[in-house]
């Protein structure tokens, strides 16, 4: 069974830095590419960055590019999300979501549960 | 940046009914397109891939047609279990861009 499971939201300042975590299972993890998309409080999704199997293609959305920084380690099926100079704007739920298939387009067949990320002062 | 417009943003239905979601892009994205459904507190789940391919696990009610700019999410007869809402995800382009939902809502 595949799983996705996210971790390290919490409720930060203005400008601090915070890193979320995914961990994976049930599948090959370094087949495939991973993403994270959030969702800020009632509203819809937003797509954040993604990265291919094997750390070799990264890409960012541009509200979160400079800022944040996606990566992760085959070795431990994990995700990472290194978010800094964080804004009230960056207030989401965070989800990893897992790219369907090894080749193709990039759409999602699992997602984890998400982690809060709350950015107050 | 590719703009995903679904319409309407509330569809009212009849549990037995039909509904026909309809998402635009702002410019061609050939059928480079997936579907996802979101109930509350749940993670989005993925419907529809390539405009009209079902997912792995999707009833066959629902089904996804269209290509260029103009894509419909049709559920030919509303189940509970379908009252949620439905996005619409572009992966012609970078960046990876979702329409802003439709809830779809007991009539």
């Amino acid at each position: 069974e595949v799983q996705l499971v996210e971790s390290g939201g919490d409720l930060v300042q203005p400008g601090r830095s915070l890193r979320l975590s995914c961990a994976a299972s049930g599948f090959t993890f370094d087949d495939y590419a991973m993403h994270w998309v959030r969702q800020a409080p009632g509203e819809g999704l937003e797509w954040v960055s993604g990265i291919n199997w094997d750390s070799g293609n990264i890409v960012y959305a541009d509200s979160v590019k400079g800022r944040f920084t996606i990566s992760r380690d085959n070795a431990k099926n994990s995700l990472y999300l290194q978010m800094n100079s964080l804004r009230v704007e960056d207030t989401a739920l965070y989800y990893c979501a897992k790219k369907m298939a090894t080749t193709g387009g990039y759409y999602f067949d699992y997602w984890g549960q998400g982690t809060l990320v709350t950015v107050s002062s | 940046e590719i703009v995903m417009t679904q319409s309407p943003a509330t569809l009212s239905v009849s549990p037995g009914e039909r509904a026909t979601l309809s998402c635009r892009a702002s410019q061609s994205i050939g059928s480079n397109l997936a579907w996802y459904q979101q109930k509350p507190g749940q993670a989005p789940r993925l419907l529809i891939y390539a405009a009209s391919a079902r997912a792995t696990y999707i009833p066959a009610r629902f089904s996804g047609s269209g290509s260029g700019t103009e894509f419909t999410l049709t559920i030919s007869s509303l189940q509970s279990e379908d009252f949620a809402v439905y996005y619409c995800q572009q992966y012609n382009n970078w960046p990876l861009t979702f329409g802003q939902g439709t809830k779809v809502e007991i009539k």
